[in-house]
Order: C-alpha cells, then structure tokens, then sequence
C-alpha cells in the first residue's frame, strides 16, 4: 500500500497552461505539504496544511494554489505556467512532531 | 531563521571505505535534524532523525548521526560504503517542537567507487 501518492508522475505542459497536480495520503497524517525540488536538487517548502490551516511560504507565487477536499488530499493547482516552474513537486504528510512522509514525486516539465 | 550547509556537493568512496556526509546547521531554538536519502528518480526517505534524546542517532541502512550543539554538525557517517549506497543525501532542520516545516540542505551527491 502506498502512503503517499501523487499522480501524475510526469507532467509535460506549454506555458501559460494550468495544471494540477494530485496528493493522497493514507496515513491518517493531520499536516500535508508541498515540496519543490529544482534543477539543483534544491528541495523548499511551498505549503504546509494542517485542519484548513494553510501556512504559505511567502515566496511561492500566487499562481500556486493548494486544495484541501479532505483531510487524506493535498491538490496543487498551478495557474499561467511558467518555464522556471519546471521541477520535481513532492507531497508529504505528517503527524505533529513526526518527520514528514513524503510521496514519489511529480515531473513537471514547462515548454 | 534555521538553514543547513551540507559540505561538499560530491562525495565519491571506495567500497568499503568510510562515508562521512557534512552538514551544519542554524537554529535560534533547539533543532529537530534529518537526514533523508534520495535514490535516483525516487522520493525521500528518511534515514534518521535527532529530537532531542540520544545524540548518537542510528538509522537504516547502517547509517548513524551525531549531534554535536558546540559546533552545530549533524554528520552523517557508515563504517563501510556499499554500491547500493549511491544516492543524493538531504540535511534537513526544523524548530521547535514539532517536524513541521523542513528546510533542507543544497544536497551531497554520493557515488561509490567498486
């Protein structure tokens, strides 16, 4: 069974496009997340969403959007893509005070 | 404000050799510190974690940390390098009480020599 999943894996989109992206955690977690990871590998938390308390990293532009229809499901919806937007998009769960589970990964890639 | 510096972007071994991964760390209250191994086109997985109890930390794969609060490290060490070993390894650090929000290091890219 896997605890955190995201679809797609892959994501090859033109700019300007909008996408979405999907997080499913079977856990039970109360905190979802939203990790970026750019072309340097450098990982930076977007989002951390705790019972519809969401807590944004002030950097993250506000074409990202993340929604919540449940407790188990942590969507990122990205409107008017842009090439730096190109990266791996990781998901992640956790209990307070644990380390977060985080998901496989998404692909996007912006042309 | 917390960060991690993770020394050395690359790190190569010989099987069987030492591996020994740096990273520093900055806090203004007491850290929770991570290590977590990426494996090529895979997510994050966590090898071990500090909270505040032992300051020897053992975690899978025959990895262990130190935390060491007089010079800020966390390295992370394994007596002898295995080929299954090569991977990207994250220091990561968060505040305060819980594991919430991680900040992570630049990443050390592990590769092991036959």
């Amino acid at each position: 069974d896997t605890a955190v999943s995201q679809t797609p894996k892959y994501l090859v989109t033109q700019m300007g496009n909008d996408k979405s992206i999907k997080c499913e955690q079977n856990l039970g977690h109360d905190t979802m997340y939203w990790y970026k990871q750019d072309s340097k590998k450098f990982l930076k938390i977007m989002f951390s969403y705790n019972n519809k308390e969401l807590i944004i990293n002030e950097t993250v532009p506000n074409r990202f959007s993340p929604k919540s229809p449940d407790k188990a499901h942590l969507n990122l919806h990205i409107n008017s893509l842009e090439l730096g937007d190109s990266a791996v998009y990781f998901c992640a769960s956790s209990q307070p005070g644990s380390s977060p589970y985080f998901g496989p990964g998404t692909r996007l890639t912006v042309t | 404000a917390q960060s991690v510096t993770q020394l050395g972007s690359h790190v190569s071994v010989s099987e069987g050799a030492l591996v020994l991964l740096r990273c520093n760390y900055s806090s203004s209250v007491p850290p929770y510190l991570f290590w977590y191994v990426q494996y090529p086109n895979q997510g994050l997985q966590l090898l071990l974690k500090y909270t505040s109890a032992a300051t020897l930390v053992k975690g899978i794969n025959g990895f262990e940390a130190e935390f060491k609060k007089s010079e800020t490290s966390f390295h992370l060490t394994k007596p002898s390098a295995h080929m299954s070993d090569a991977a990207e390894y994250f220091c990561a650090v968060s505040e305060g009480t819980g594991a919430n929000n991680l900040f992570f290091g630049t990443g050390t890219r592990l590769t092991v020599i036959p």
